[in-house]
């Protein structure tokens, strides 16, 4: 069965540095999501991409985030200068149709130091 | 801005009694969807609803949407030890289509059994 893949699996960073996690959705997918776990709590929406650009985002994705469509397979998340408060699962999910569900990835969890 | 509450927050059981969690959204759903969270692991897709007032069965797991489409739960029955981790509804919201389909994802129920 096709899957999202991410990687790393797990980031360990000091603040203030930049961090690329990557994602690898499934193959004929065409909408894409970045979302973030803070440990104990809910999964948070950051941002949404299809047809090569941001279709929506959270008050969570600021001018520290960018997201990027490289190639036909690889979709990241750049955060530019770490804070703390970034440390996070973070899911990358992608799905097919209008309205099928989404495919999450195993997470890369981000540890800021 | 949008919520999705779910109650209970965590739920004990003895393996063979029955589960149910609540999902409720401060507006109006176009449909919603249930996934499970096992401990240090990632959402795995159960089920979506769409219909207003829609039951699904998975096995022993039966899925609700209210006729306001506004609520949903989630009710297992005889639970087992496979059936540990935190259980998510995720809305997506009316009026959303196409290229956003965010999904606003509830606070979560973390179901503990017992052997």
């Amino acid at each position: 069965e096709p899957e999202v893949t991410q990687t790393p699996s797990h980031q360990v960073t000091q603040m203030g540095q930049e961090v690329i996690l990557r994602c690898v959705p499934i193959s004929n997918h065409l909408y894409f999501y970045w979302y973030r776990q803070i440990l104990g709590q809910k999964v948070e929406f950051l941002v949404s991409f299809y047809n090569n650009e941001i279709s929506e985002k959270s008050e969570i994705f600021d001018d520290q985030f960018s997201v990027e469509r490289p190639d036909g397979s690889n979709f990241t998340l750049k955060i530019r200068s770490t804070k703390l408060e970034d440390s996070a699962m973070y899911f990358c999910a992608s799905r097919g149709g209008r309205n099928s569900e989404q495919y999450f990835g195993p997470g890369t969890r981000l540890t800021v130091t | 801005g949008q919520q999705v509450m779910q109650i209970p927050q965590y739920q004990h059981v003895q393996e063979g009694e029955d589960f149910t969690t609540y999902c409720n959204s401060s507006t109006t759903l176009s449909n919603i969807q249930w996934y499970k969270q096992r401990p240090g692991g990632h959402p795995v897709f159960l089920i979506q609803l769409v219909k207003s007032g829609e039951v699904k069965k998975q096995k022993r797991l039966t899925f609700q949407f209210g006729e306001a489409k506004k609520n949903s739960s989630l009710h297992i029955t005889a639970t087992q030890t496979t059936d540990v981790g935190t259980y998510f509804c995720a809305g997506q919201m009316r009026g959303y289509g196409g290229a956003t389909n965010k999904l606003i994802f509830g606070t979560g129920t973390l179901l503990a059994v017992q052997p």
